[in-house]
């Protein structure tokens, strides 16, 4: 167990709609990361937080966004959904937001748009 | 362009038997290179993190080494398990202050009996 908890696991939902999606951190790690993995692709860098701040952004859509909350919960937020976003989210933490440290990753939101 | 590249796509051995999967790359600057561990529907499980002045670190029966000159890593499994079944991911570190990783495909490693 990585301590990074994501919920929920499965999502299934029709194109045009909204989803979040939610993600606790290990305890004591301030940043929080997002990515996105489609079917047999690599894990695509989405955004990252720190301590509640936007700190470095990815190939992140105009359609999604996130938010780090003051308990240091993350949420992503998919809008105007898709069938190609259909995927694999994971949802990261570290415990500051330097380029060596450790990701601990969650377990994943699997997302399927009908 | 910052790329890691993974090498085979794929790859089945006998349980028991060593295996060596590969990762070129051209992500500069370099700070440092990951590996990890996916199961099939988990997440990534990190391995190894190799810094540029590193050249090889083992986590149990997992050895990766790092080159930097050339930029190539690879890592080489003993006496494999059953378990070891799943995708091994490198990831590149670019430096800049902030962790944007830049993840390889995966190479899929199936064991069997």
């Amino acid at each position: 167990d990585s301590g990074v908890t994501q919920t929920p696991k499965h999502l299934i939902t029709a194109t045009g709609q909204r989803v979040t999606l939610r993600c606790s951190p290990r305890s004591g790690d301030l940043s929080v990361y997002w990515y996105q993995q489609s079917l047999d692709q690599g894990l695509q860098f989405l955004i990252q937080y720190y301590n509640g701040e936007e700190r470095a952004k990815g190939n992140i859509l105009e359609r999604f966004s996130a938010q780090q909350f003051p308990d240091l919960h993350s949420e992503l937020n998919l809008s105007s959904l898709e069938l190609g976003d259909s995927a694999l989210y994971f949802c990261a933490s570290s415990v500051g937001d330097r380029g060596y440290e450790k990701l601990f990753f969650g377990s994943g939101t699997q997302l399927s748009v009908l | 362009k910052n790329q890691v590249e993974q090498s085979p796509q794929s790859l089945i051995i006998l349980e028991g038997k060593n295996c060596t999967l590969q990762c070129n790359y051209t992500v500069s600057p370099f700070s440092n290179l990951r590996w990890y561990k996916q199961d099939t529907g988990r997440g990534p499980v990190s391995l190894t993190i190799m810094t540029f002045s590193e050249n090889t670190k083992s986590n149990g029966r997992y050895t990766a080494t790092l080159d930097a000159d050339t930029k190539q890593s690879s890592l080489h499994i003993t006496a494999s398990q059953l378990s070891d079944s799943a995708s091994y991911i490198c990831v590149v570190s670019a430096a800049g202050g902030y962790n944007k990783l830049i993840f390889g495909a995966g190479t899929r490693l199936a064991v069997h009996p």
